[in-house]
């Protein structure tokens, strides 16, 4: 079956480092979407990854093991406007998106 | 960044009516729209995909005589929700995936119809 893995909810304060954690098993795979939902909002893009690595975009980076089935959103120089949730979800082989429930990221100050 | 439109932002029904729901890709043509409902607390749900000029294809447990799907042109889809109950209350967002979009793939998102049902 296909499953996507993140934790449902994780506390970090302001000016703080984030790292959440997402594991994947798809029916084949074209990449790795990270999102971020502000509550009563649309999701919005944050990124893509297809090919192992990191992929940094200013305070938010991205990393994918396609091997181990695994990536993770690194949020830096954490800001209040950072609570969201954030999802993950993967790209199958039939180009159609497997999201995961989400985590709830609260900032504290 | 390409831009999904959705309209109404929000609509509140009596139980028993129908509700449009309308889907537009306003820079780009969309072969493809993707409809989700979005329970509160729960990550977004695939309804169906529905592709320009074809019937539209609908995951598992979604009724498809009861929300009607019609993509008429490559910029716009419609979801109707027809004899709406308070159990279909739900965020509804939809998304456009753009014809030539590369190696990327990516989904749009509008910005979502939070449909309340009396």
């Amino acid at each position: 079956g296909q499953n996507i893995d993140q934790p449902t909810e994780m506390t970090a304060t302001e000016g703080a480092i984030v790292q959440i954690n997402c594991t994947y098993q798809t029916s084949g795979f074209n990449g790795l979407f990270w999102y971020q939902q502000h509550a009563g909002e649309a999701p919005t893009f944050l990124s893509y990854n297809v090919l192992d690595g990191l992929e940094e975009k200013g305070r938010f980076s991205s990393f994918l093991s396609r091997s181990k089935g695994y990536s993770y959103l690194l949020l830096k120089e954490l800001q209040m406007k950072d609570s969201a949730s954030y999802l993950c979800a993967s790209l199958d082989s039939n180009y159609q998106l497997i999201w995961g429930a989400g985590t709830k990221l609260i900032i504290k100050p | 960044g390409a831009v999904v439109s959705q309209h109404p932002s929000w609509v509140i029904c009596k139980s028993g009516t129908s509700v449009k729901i309308e889907c537009r890709s306003l820079d780009f043509q969309a072969t493809t729209m993707f409809w989700y409902r979005q329970f509160p607390k729960q990550s977004l749900m695939l309804m169906a995909t529905s592709n320009e000029g074809s019937k539209a294809t609908y995951e598992q447990g979604v009724e498809k005589d009861k929300f009607l799907i019609n993509h008429a042109s490559l910029t716009l889809s419609t979801l109707t929700v027809t004899s709406a109950h308070p159990e279909d209350s739900s965020f509804y967002i939809c998304s456009a995936r753009e014809i030539s979009s590369g190696d990327y793939n990516e989904q749009f998102f509008g910005p979502g119809t939070r449909l309340t049902v009396l």
